[in-house]
């Protein structure tokens, strides 16, 4: 089955600075990757995505890259903001089916 | 965020005892999932159901069981099998087809069992 590893599990960047957080994933037939953002005590919420057939992806600060043949896709943060604390938890599913996580990354953006 | 409801936010069971999770979704979906999350780690996924009547297990579904007698409905009952239950559950739903698989989140349910 797939297998989806994320790092690092902890970030600290200071504010304005940028952030990037990777994860890998195992099945070569997985073909969505969504990210998403959870506060504490609260649901996750999707951030960005990316299909298999796009190789990167930005919604203002925001921004994803895929790299099929190597597996892996990375989550961009630029600018940030004390907002932007949180976890990250990166996935990935090959026909919106059986949804694997990655542990996720606790984002501290310090002022 | 609405759309996708649990209830209750909070709930408290005695070991033993079988315990069932409300999801529900006014958002068309066909597509439903039950996943649990721990302190500190990621969403492990429970069960998923595609279509009404039809349910497959996830990667933790030792201990649970759902039902899917409506598109609208998908409850999670948590029975006594399941050795450790305490934990923070999450459902969620999506559309299917497309390539269109955006998950949106109930606001969870947090179990604990004494």
């Amino acid at each position: 089955g797939e297998n989806v590893e994320q790092h690092p599990s902890t970030l600290s960047v200071q504010e304005g600075d940028s952030a990037v957080i990777k994860c890998t994933y195992s099945d070569s037939a997985s073909n969505y990757f969504p990210w998403y953002k959870q506060e504490l005590g609260k649901r996750p919420q999707l951030i960005i995505d990316i299909r298999s057939n796009v190789g990167e992806k930005k919604d203002q600060r925001i921004a994803v890259t895929l790299n099929k043949t190597a597996k892996h896709f990375s989550l961009h943060i630029t600018e940030t903001q004390p907002e932007d604390s949180a976890v990250y938890f990166c996935a990935a599913t090959g026909g919106g089916q059986n949804f694997v996580f990655g542990p996720g990354t606790r984002l501290s953006v310090l002022p | 965020d609405g759309g996708i409801t649990q209830s209750p936010k909070y709930l408290f069971r005695k070991e033993g005892q079988n315990v069932t999770l409300s999801c529900e979704q006014n958002l068309n979906h066909d597509a439903m999932y039950w996943y649990r999350q721990d302190p500190g780690q990621g969403l492990r996924l429970i069960y998923y159901s595609q279509i009404v009547n039809d349910f497959q297990k996830g990667d933790i579904a030792e201990g649970y069981s759902v039902s899917r007698e409506k598109k609208e409905s998908f409850p999670l009952t948590v029975t006594s099998a399941q050795k450790n239950p305490t934990a923070f559950y999450l459902c969620a739903s999506s559309i299917t087809g497309g390539g269109h698989y955006e998950q949106y989140f109930g606001p969870g349910t947090r179990l604990t069992v004494t």
